[in-house]
């Protein structure tokens, strides 16, 4: 079974600070999906990351794949409230399977 | 597009008590997926499809089944509740299997007493 670390659980950072959630996976695998959950919604995918040093950057959020090292980063530049949210990364197993962390509460504090 | 549907979004059972969840895209999507999400543990794959007539079993599927009669929609059963069953269940879909995202629909928050 595929096992999906996030850390840290919980993050209280003040606006304009930079941070990094990091994603350790207990396997092989070169498929690597970010999801942010804000309370009481749903999930939105925010980036898919399909191969080794792949990189992704959308507004103030990048994240990229080191399927060597098994870890997947998001890097959080000049936080802002309106990131204030539950991130999940998601690895897919050989197969069909997904295996989702679970979760880094980000609160931006102004 | 409606995107990804649930019904209903709020459901309680008594123990004992079977219901269907329903779940239904209108995007074309072979693959859809049904998970759970408690607190602390993520979300977790219960029963999977990666098109019509053809499903199989993900991390957690005991006590739940599901069929895949059309590309639309993607039931799930729970074939007697269980208070262990409380959750928050979210249905999802993407295009293909492997390169694509999913896209969750907006979840139904099942109580069983």
């Amino acid at each position: 079974e595929l096992k999906v670390e996030q850390n840290p659980l919980f993050l209280s950072m003040q606006e304009g600070k930079n941070y990094t959630i990091y994603c350790n996976y207990s396997t092989t695998s070169d498929r690597l999906y970010w999801y942010r959950q804000d309370p009481g919604k749903s999930l939105e995918s925010l980036f898919v990351l399909l191969s080794n040093g792949a990189v992704k950057q959308e507004g103030r959020l990048m994240a990229s794949l080191d399927t060597k090292a098994r870890l997947s980063t998001l890097h959080i530049t000049a936080a802002v409230h309106d990131l204030s949210a539950t991130y999940f990364c998601a690895v897919q197993a050989t197969g069909n399977q997904f295996y989702f962390g679970t979760g880094t509460s980000l609160t931006v504090i102004p | 597009n409606a995107g990804v549907t649930q019904t209903p979004k709020f459901q309680v059972l008594k123990t004992g008590q079977s219901m269907t969840l329903q779940c239904a895209q209108d995007m074309n999507h072979e693959y859809m997926s049904w998970y759970r999400q408690d607190p602390g543990m993520g979300l977790r794959l219960i029963h999977y499809s990666v098109g019509a007539g053809i499903t199989d079993q993900g991390e957690v599927p005991n006590g739940y089944n599901v069929s895949r009669s059309t590309t639309e929609d993607f039931p799930l059963r729970l074939l007697s509740a269980a208070p262990s069953q409380t959750s928050v269940y979210f249905c999802a879909s993407s295009y293909s299997v492997g390169y694509n995202e999913q896209f969750f629909g907006p979840g139904t928050r099942l109580t069983v007493l």
